[in-house]
């Protein structure tokens, strides 16, 4: 079967501008978290959701938002972008929140410029 | 959750059996031991995931210290493949694993 789906792979922006990223979970999955992972502070939480809510959130700042659709797929937001915003952008997604085991996609690489 | 300690780093040599380490000497009761790891460039991985019982799945086996304050994660014939860093993470088992705390993990190194 499919596995998790991240598009796109790779995106420049330019500082101030704000960039959406999505995640297609596998068939079947209902939750779906995101993280961030940069060299300096490695794999951080950003949030996870279930059936279209916010089921927990990282500590980012409220630039960094998200949804989830009524068929599981997710997007994130980052508005104003900032140079430290550049960074391995990462979806996950379970059958459930209280599956053992996640999957994860290939990310998308954010550059800010 | 209670904190994870692992080593920065390890080798092994390829065809030989990986021993990865973890302390968790604040686990409670309802916490599980998971196991990902993360092949450069690559999104995690899940590997194995236990409470209390020694684990074992087509990829590793994962042995849990009677008193639960350790854990050890064998790859039993590591390949180059393996290469990639672990992460031990401890987490409570009503939470599920898509709301994970990373810590800095273990390196490994499989050499031929």
């Amino acid at each position: 079967k499919a596995g998790v789906t991240q598009t796109p792979r790779y995106l420049i922006k330019t500082r101030g501008q704000q960039v959406t990223l999505s995640c297609s979970p596998i068939s079947g999955h209902r939750s779906v978290s995101w993280y961030q992972q940069t060299p300096g502070q490695g794999l951080q939480f950003l949030f996870e959701y279930f059936s279209e809510t916010q089921r927990n959130k990282g500590n980012f700042p409220g630039r960094f938002s998200g949804r989830q659709f009524s068929n599981s797929r997710s997007e994130m937001n980052v508005s104003t972008l900032e140079l430290g915003d550049s960074a391995l952008y990462l979806c996950a997604s379970s059958r459930l929140p209280t599956t053992f085991e996640a999957f994860f996609g290939q990310g998308t690489r954010l550059t800010v410029v | 959750d209670a904190k994870t300690t692992q080593p920065p780093s390890m080798d092994c040599a390829e065809g030989r059996a990986a021993n990865l380490p973890c302390n968790h000497s604040t686990i409670s009761g309802n916490e599980y031991v998971y196991w990902y790891r993360q092949i450069h460039s690559q999104g995690p991985q899940y590997i194995i995931h236990g409470l209390k019982n020694n684990e074992t799945n087509e990829m590793a086996s994962l042995i849990i210290t009677e008193d639960r304050k350790s854990s050890t994660l064998i790859l039993p014939h590591a390949t180059l493949r393996d290469t990639a860093v672990y992460y031990c993470i401890v987490r409570d088992g009503g939470t599920g694993a898509n709301n994970l705390f990373f810590g800095t993990g273990t390196r490994l190194t499989v050499i031929p």
